[in-house]
């Protein structure tokens, strides 16, 4: 079964710091691809960082960042320079080039920046 | 660029009705997928819709079903509701790619079922 695991329910930043989010998923596939989504108050899902799985090479966005270690199955999210905007439930999800749409989501882990 | 837009935001039901939820695409995609994301969980995959057919399908019954319109738009139809059936409804659309596209939801309609 393809599943995504984030062990922490709830965090919290203050402001300007840096913060990690962690992700584990579980698949017998080599390629995929890798996702970070945000969800803020509005619900609306908002692509934060992607990944495709046969790059060494971790994604940056800005203050966003990946740290992507296969072998592991892990996929944590570094937020640098935190914002007060940044406060959000963050989901991490793969999935595979010829399933179209269908992601496998994770529970979500809630981000509360402080100012 | 219009974003993907879905109607109502809110709706209440009660158990053994049937309901309607629509969803305008982003301008250009045609391909049109709807989630589930129940209380405290992550969007779990209902199905996918690209040109008019559905195109994959999650671990839901068949009383969830779908359409595509030619203009992409597309509905999600579920009858005889339960009370589990209680959640936020996500539309997402991309443009059918080489996999590795950008998926674009809507705001979602947040489903009561009393």
């Amino acid at each position: 079964a393809q599943t995504v695991t984030q062990s922490q329910p709830e965090m919290s930043v203050q402001e300007a710091e840096t913060v990690t989010l962690s992700c584990t998923y579980d698949t017998s596939e080599n390629n995929y691809y890798l996702f970070w989504y945000k969800q803020p108050p509005s619900r609306q899902m908002i692509l934060v960082i992607r990944q495709e799985a046969y790059k060494q090479q971790n994604a940056t966005e800005n203050r966003f960042s990946v740290n992507f270690q296969k072998a592991a199955k892990s996929f944590s999210l570094k937020i640098s320079d935190s914002q007060l905007g940044d406060t959000a439930m963050y989901f991490c999800a793969f999935r595979f080039p010829n399933y179209g749409q269908n992601f496998v989501f994770g529970p979500g882990t809630r981000l509360s920046v402080l100012p | 660029e219009t974003g993907v837009t879905q109607s109502p935001t809110h709706l209440i039901k009660t158990r053994g009705q049937q309901v309607t939820l629509r969803c305008s695409s982003q301008s250009g995609h045609n391909t049109v997928s709807w989630y589930q994301q129940a209380l405290g969980q992550g969007p779990q995959f209902i199905f996918q819709y690209y040109r008019e057919e559905e195109n994959g399908r999650g671990n839901f019954p068949p009383r969830f079903s779908g359409l595509q319109f030619p203009n992409y738009s597309s509905e999600l139809n579920v009858n005889a509701l339960e009370l589990d059936d209680s959640a936020l409804y996500l539309c997402a659309s991309s443009q059918k790619g080489q996999g590795n596209e950008k998926l674009f939801f809507g705001s979602g309609t947040q489903l009561s079922v009393l």
